[in-house]
């Protein structure tokens, strides 16, 4: 284990559902990170929290939902998802968003599939 | 932008072989590079971390170097085992945005 932890590893939903991904972390780390990864492609950082507050959101749709609220917890709340949302779901962790003498800490992910 | 390319994107090579995974990035002015493991389906496990003002570490059989003026780095696997078989991916932290910008990966086996 990493020390980054994410519920459900894997998940199947409609596009009408409404459903959340969970990310724990017990490292101490304050900031907190949304990757997905597609198949073929580089991973994509989504959103960036530091301190529970979100310093990122790299242009991601708004059926896409993060929640903060706390350093040790992150959610990403998705409705209304299309087929080409189906990806890994990765989150990640580090001491904080500008603190360089240490890397990152990923989760094992969600898999996601839309159906 | 900061792009990051990895060569070769898949490579297959007999157990026992030592083995050079490459990385290349376009801008130089990195905070640190990082050295990542996939196995398939799962999630990143951090293997290297390399700081700009470094020219390499070494963990076990892996080592990694980073060249900041010509924007490359280099994970060197001694001794290749099947279990070392996974995607391994190279990611950098700009300046500036203070992102970790990936590439996408050498797809690694190792055949007993």
């Amino acid at each position: 284990e990493t020390g980054v932890t994410q519920t459900p590893r894997h998940l199947v939903m409609g596009m009408t559902n409404k459903k959340s991904l969970k990310c724990e972390q017990h490292l101490g780390h304050n900031a907190m990170y949304w990757y997905k990864q597609s198949a073929k492609k580089p991973l994509e950082l989504m959103f960036v929290y530091n301190f529970k507050e979100q310093t990122e959101n790299n242009s991601v749709p708004s059926r896409f939902s993060p929640e903060c609220p706390n350093s040790s917890h992150l959610f990403l709340h998705l409705h209304t998802l299309q087929p080409e949302d189906s990806a890994l779901y990765l989150c990640a962790s580090s001491r904080d968003r500008w603190e360089s003498n240490y890397g990152y800490t990923f989760g094992s992910g969600t898999r996601l599939t839309v159906v | 932008k900061q792009e990051v390319t990895q060569i070769p994107a898949a490579l297959s090579v007999p157990e026992g072989e030592n083995l050079v995974l490459n990385c290349s990035f376009t801008d130089s002015a990195i905070y640190n590079l990082q050295w990542f493991r996939q196995d398939p389906g799962k999630g990143l496990t951090s293997l290297l971390l390399i700081q700009s003002s470094q020219r390499e570490q070494t963990s076990g059989r892996l080592n990694a170097s980073l060249d900041k003026s010509s924007g490359r780095s280099t994970l060197y696997i001694a001794a290749s085992q099947p279990g070392d078989s996974a995607t391994y991916l190279c990611a950098v932290k700009k300046g500036g945005a203070q992102k970790l910008v990936f590439g996408q990966g050498t797809r690694l086996t190792i055949n007993p």
